[in-house]
């Protein structure tokens, strides 16, 4: 079964505003990573945080790491249209060398 | 640098057919990985390679799915025979190492219908 569950499931916002979005997970981590989907496309790495990290920033993008309750978010701030795209978290759990990725959220920024 | 080659970016086969994926990794990363995306889902793990050796391949319909990675570098994945629930599309990464910096680097995939 998938590591890591997002929330919303699809997200669909004005440019400008912000967006935010959820992830839960299972079981003890040693990182938790963030990745953009286009549509048709590979993944794109956007962010990492490890487990004793609890706040990292990458230009709009700011990532939260909560341990206790298993859960992450990530904060797109003055979205634009092309932010639109599937975001997924992933997590290297603790003991595993591979990650574990989520289901997704759907991210559609309206010009 | 160049990023994670992966060849045919399309493929459209009959179910009980054969088919063949390629990918060419970044030069230098050690570690390559086969995903399976199913539309609407996230990846998931099929086989993971350290060098030319397989680290995890838990998730690998071995009865169908085999993959290798000769001399450390390119690796193919193939289906054999294949099955309608195979299309999806099939994404290869490739890492420095494992999972504790800096992410994967991932391919475009290769989209996969069987009929």
């Amino acid at each position: 079964s998938q590591q890591g569950e997002e929330d919303p499931q699809a997200l669909s916002i004005q440019e400008g505003e912000n967006a935010t979005m959820n992830c839960s997970y299972k079981t003890s981590i040693n990182n938790l990573q963030w990745y953009r989907q286009n549509s048709g496309r590979g993944l794109v790495h956007l962010i990492l945080i490890r487990s004793n990290e609890r706040e990292k920033h990458s230009g709009r993008l700011r990532v939260t790491l909560d341990t206790s309750k298993k859960s992450s978010s990530l904060l797109i701030t003055a979205s634009r249209a092309a932010d639109t795209a599937s975001y997924f978290c992933a997590t290297a759990k603790t003991g595993a060398n591979n990650l574990f990725f989520g289901t997704g959220t759907r991210l559609t920024v309206i010009p | 640098e160049a990023g994670v080659a992966q060849s045919p970016r399309y493929k459209i086969i009959e179910k009980r057919q054969s088919v063949a994926f390629w990918c060419n990794p970044i030069s230098g990363h050690a570690t390559l990985y086969w995903y399976q995306q199913i539309l609407g889902q996230g990846p998931k793990l099929l086989i993971q390679f350290q060098n030319n050796g397989v680290v995890d391949d838990s998730q690998l319909p071995k009865d169908r799915f085999s993959a290798e990675r000769l001399k450390g570098v390119d690796s193919t994945l193939k289906i054999q025979p294949a099955k309608l629930e195979d299309s999806a599309v099939y994404l290869c990464a490739s890492s420095l190492v494992g999972t504790g910096t800096g992410g994967y680097t991932f391919g475009s995939g290769t989209r996969l219908t069987v009929v």
